[in-house]
C-alpha cells in the first residue's frame, strides 16, 4: 500500500512569492496534519484537518493556510514567503486516533 | 497542552540497551505518550505508544510510571542503524477528531561501533 505522498520533494522560491505543497494521505485516513521542521529542530504543528474541516491550528501567521479536499488530500499554502520559511514541510495522515504516518516532506528553500 | 523535555543527545555502543527518558509534568488524563524516530531528511516514523505501565513491541519498550509525568523509551541491543533523533509526544484525540501533537527538540542518539 502507498504511504503518505508529498509533492514537490524540493523547491526553491524567492522572498515574496507564494508556494503550494500537496499531500496525499494513506487510503482510508481521513485526518491530515502539517508540520514545519527547521533544520536542527523538532517538527512544529501548523494545521490539522479532519473530514475536510480545520480542527487545529498552531502558532503560525495568516500567511499560512491549508485545505482538505473531498478525497482527503490536502494542500498547504504559504504566501509572501520569508527567508525564515525555509524548512522541511511534513504532512502526516492518521485514522481517527493514534499513530501518525508521515510523508518524506517537501524541502522549501527561500532565497 | 503537555510540553515534553528530553535529553538533547546520547551516545551508546552497538549491542547495548539504550533508555531515553521524557518528562511531561502536565500530561492530561486523556493524553497518550508516543515515540517517533527520525532520520535526516525523512519524516518521523512511529515507534511505540502507551498510556500507562509498560508496552512492548518488536522494536522497543515503553515504561510509564503510575503518575505518568515521565516515560522511558527502551531500545534493546542498539545497532548503528538506530542512530537517529527520537521524539516523545504527548497528546490525545477528541471525539470530534481534533488533535494537536507537540514535538519537543528530541534526543539525538548516536550509536558507536
Amino acid at each position: 500500500d502507498a504511504g503518505v505522498t508529498q509533492s514537490p520533494t524540493h523547491l526553491i522560491k524567492t522572498r515574496g512569492q507564494h508556494v503550494t505543497l500537496r499531500c496525499s494521505p494513506i487510503s482510508g485516513h481521513k485526518s491530515v496534519s502539517w508540520y514545519q521542521q527547521v533544520l536542527g529542530q523538532g517538527p512544529q504543528f501548523i494545521f490539522q484537518y479532519y473530514e475536510k474541516e480545520e480542527r487545529g491550528r498552531g502558532n503560525f501567521p495568516d500567511r499560512f493556510s491549508a485545505r482538505q479536499f473531498p478525497n482527503y488530500s490536502s494542500e498547504l499554502n504559504v504566501n509572501a514567503l520569508l527567508l525564515g520559511d525555509s524548512a522541511l514541510y511534513l504532512c502526516a495522515s492518521s485514522p481517527q486516533g493514534g499513530e501518525l504516518f508521515f510523508g518524506e516532506g517537501s524541502r522549501l528553500t527561500v532565497l | 497542552l503537555a510540553k515534553t523535555t528530553q535529553p538533547i543527545s546520547m551516545d551508546s555502543y552497538e549491542g547495548q540497551e539504550v533508555n531515553i527518558t521524557c518528562s511531561h509534568n502536565n500530561i492530561a488524563t486523556n493524553d497518550y505518550i508516543t515515540w517517533y524516530q527520525q532520520f535526516p531528511s525523512q519524516g518521523p516514523r512511529f515507534i511505540i505508544q502507551g498510556y500507562k505501565t509498560k508496552v512492548t513491541n518488536e522494536v522497543a519498550s515503553l515504561f510509564i510510571p503510575a503518575d505518568r509525568k515521565s516515560s522511558t523509551l527502551s531500545l534493546p541491543r542498539v545497532s548503528l542503524s538506530d542512530t537517529a533523533v527520537y521524539y516523545c509526544l504527548v497528546g490525545s484525540w477528541t471525539t470530534s477528531g481534533t488533535y494537536k501533537y507537540i514535538f519537543g527538540t528530541g534526543t539525538r542518539l548516536k550509536v558507536l561501533a
